[in-house]
């Protein structure tokens, strides 16, 4: 299946500094990427979604100046979490669709745990 | 608006037994589906997905699911569990078309515990 990775897989910071997460397709292009956030014990919600040559559709609820998102070629979605505070802490994965017979299907990276201090 | 839901929070069943996970959607029209596993502070992995056609699908691992669309259900299964099985499992409803198109829809998540 298609590969999406994520960097970096672990990030501690400090309250007030800026992260950002890379999420790339390894063996395919995507004009479209999602990213999700993850709670302890909880399922994934979809933040937004991120459009190669243009803006990041926002889910509502998520503030887009804290969460910016860059889709800067048709490999590579970042995810900039801003002013970072500790209720930011939390496992961010993307997601990217590869075209297959009938439909996409959306393959996932593995992961980016937040620790805000 | 679509949902997902999984009545079951947490499943335990011995090595060997067979495994049946629940997952029902609310979805106005046919929809993509999918079942996903999460290993702990892993990302996700497809174990297998139903977008037209048989409604008994097969998926890697020895799993399989079965569409029935009469009951807003697509249940995963597996005759004989493996230790190597224990992980969470999340069924997911994905959309055809639209400005939603390949957004997905989480169920709350199955974690799954497999006694030796």
């Amino acid at each position: 299946g298609a590969v999406v990775s994520q960097h970096p897989s672990r990030v501690i910071c400090k309250s007030g500094t800026s992260v950002k997460i890379e999420c790339r397709s390894l063996d395919f292009q995507a004009t479209t990427m999602f990213w999700y956030r993850q709670f302890p014990k909880k399922s994934l919600m979809l933040m937004a979604t991120s459009n190669e040559g243009s803006k990041a559709t926002y889910e509502q609820g998520v503030e887009k100046d804290k969460f910016l998102i860059n889709h800067a070629s048709l490999t590579l979605s970042t995810l900039t979490v801003t002013s970072a505070h500790p209720e930011d802490s939390s496992f961010y994965i993307c997601s990217a669709p590869s075209r297959g017979s009938g439909g996409n299907t959306q393959y996932f990276g593995p992961g980016t745990r937040l620790t805000v201090l | 608006a679509q949902s997902v839901t999984q009545p079951d929070i947490h499943i335990t069943v011995s090595e060997g037994a067979s495994l049946e996970l629940r997952c029902n959607y609310s979805y106005g029209a046919t929809p993509y589906l999918f079942w996903y596993v999460q290993s702990p502070g892993q990302g996700l992995q497809l174990l297998l997905k139903y977008f037209s056609g048989d409604t008994l699908v097969q998926g890697i691992k020895g799993f399989e699911a079965e569409f029935k669309r009469s009951q807003s259900s697509f249940n995963l299964r597996k005759p004989s569990v493996h230790w190597s099985d224990a992980a969470e499992y999340f069924c997911a409803v994905g959309y055809a078309g639209g400005t939603s198109y390949g957004k997905l829809t989480f169920g709350q998540g199955t974690i799954l515990t497999v006694h030796p």
